[in-house]
């Protein structure tokens, strides 16, 4: 069974801060990892992944694929409360109907 | 705003009803996914419809059903309703399977 793994599961920090979630899997066929940003409602995306190595950035927000090892990180430096959200991440396993298994997500707290 | 149109936004019933939740995908979007988001499952994948065949299967009890109609809306059906079906529904569509996908902004469904 394909198996996504968040951490931490939350995370309070100050504004400023720099902060780095995990996302580790367990699938058969990678095809690609996909990072949302869900505040009090509908996800929105940020990045999608597919290749090792490769950073995707995107102004404070950046992440990385490490297809050996099996994870991504996101990270944001400069929080600001804005950034204060739930953060999941996503595989996408080849072959098949290419549906998104989704972790338990990662929520942040950013304080003034 | 994603594009994604859910209705309603808000949906109070009794236990043993049924309901119907509504989605409109994006423009040139074929593929719609359903899901559920409980405080303690996270976000679970229902079903996906692609040009309005069903495409993929997720953890879709044998009460729910839905289907996607030649404009390429979309409905969820949910009957003899439970306590226990509580929760978030999103929508979502994309270009492709696997790809990035735009998420609705939700129905909440609170069976009392």
């Amino acid at each position: 069974e394909d198996k996504v793994v968040q951490s931490p599961l939350s995370l309070v920090v100050h504004e400023g801060d720099t902060v780095t979630l995990n996302c580790s899997y367990e699938v058969t066929n990678f095809r690609s990892l996909l990072w949302y940003k869900q505040e009090k409602k509908a996800p929105t995306f940020l990045f999608m992944l597919t290749s090792s190595g490769i950073e995707k950035k995107s102004g404070r927000l950046s992440s990385i694929l490490d297809k050996k090892e099996l994870f991504s990180i996101l990270n944001i430096t400069a929080t600001q409360t804005g950034d204060s959200a739930v953060y999941l991440c996503a595989v996408v396993v080849a072959g098949g109907s290419y549906i998104p298994t989704f972790g338990r997500g990662t929520s942040l707290i950013v304080h003034p | 705003d994603s594009g994604v149109t859910q209705t309603p936004k808000h949906l109070i019933t009794a236990t043993g009803q049924r309901v119907t939740l509504r989605c409109s995908p994006r423009s040139g979007d074929l593929s719609v996914y359903w899901y559920q988001q409980s405080l303690d499952q996270g976000l679970q994948f229902l079903i996906q419809y692609y040009n309005g065949e069903e495409r993929a299967k997720g953890n879709i009890l044998e009460r729910f059903s839905a289907q996607q109609f030649p404009d390429l809306h979309s409905e969820l059906n949910l009957s003899s309703l439970e306590l226990g079906d509580s929760a978030l529904y999103f929508c979502a569509s994309s270009v492709v399977s696997g790809g990035q996908s735009f998420f609705g902004p939700g129905t909440r469904l609170t069976v009392l």
